[in-house]
């Protein structure tokens, strides 16, 4: 089975600097897809990045980049120039096909001011 | 609002009551999951669905939980004869048809289930 690990419960990062969220994952499968998710107090699950497992290139989505690791089976999120609407519970995501997702146990990241 | 609709968005039930959470997907979307979310804690999966046809319940509870995605009408979630346990927020999500694969999934709002 998938299992997906982020080991930080919690990151802070002072506004305008950068941060990155760690993520691994397990499977014995070489097609797949990996997402990064983040929860506001709202509790809206927002879908911030995505990267297909068969694609060497790192995904970028304005400030916010991964660190995509295959052999590793490592995919981190950096965020740069963090912004206080920034803060929020963080997920990492695994999917195979059109399958469930497989989410981690989440990191809370604060920025201060 | 073309996005996926979660109905209500707080529900408070007595212990041994039912519950029924409602679900309707983004519009073009024919799969729908639903995850529940502890307290301080991740999104487990339960159930995944398509029209009339249940796809995977590997992560639901064998007992007093049910799910249904009728040819008509939002996904409903059942939880019968509630406990105190049962108090997560509930969220739902769609995406399209299989053949779109890797497709991310597009959330609901969630429901705030409590019981007392």
């Amino acid at each position: 089975a998938q299992t997906v690990t982020q080991s930080q419960p919690e990151m802070s990062v002072q506004e305008a600097e950068t941060v990155t969220l760690s993520c691994t994952y397990d499977t014995s499968e070489s097609d797949y897809y990996l997402f990064w998710y983040k929860q506001p107090p709202s509790r809206q699950m927002i879908l911030v990045i995505r990267q297909e497992a068969y694609k060497q290139q790192n995904a970028t989505e304005n400030r916010f980049s991964v660190n995509f690791q295959k052999a590793a089976k490592s995919f981190s999120l950096k965020i740069s120039d963090s912004q206080l609407g920034d803060a929020a519970m963080y997920f990492c995501a695994y999917r195979r096909g059109g399958s469930r997702l497989t989410f981690g146990e989440g990191t809370q990241l604060t920025v201060n001011p | 609002n073309a996005g996926v609709m979660q109905n209500p968005r707080h529900l408070v039930r007595r212990r041994g009551q039912e519950a029924r959470l409602r679900c309707s997907p983004m519009k073009g979307h024919s799969h729908v999951y639903w995850y529940r979310q502890l307290p301080e804690e991740g999104l487990k999966f339960m159930v995944y669905l398509q029209k009339e046809n249940i796809i995977d319940e590997s992560g639901m509870p064998k007992e007093r939980f049910s799910a249904e995605f009728p040819k008509e009408g939002p996904s409903i979630l059942r939880i019968q004869q509630v406990v105190r346990g049962d108090s997560a927020a509930y969220f739902c999500a769609s995406s399209p048809v299989a053949g779109q694969v890797g497709s991310p999934l597009h959330f609901g709002n969630g429901t705030r289930l409590t019981v007392t």
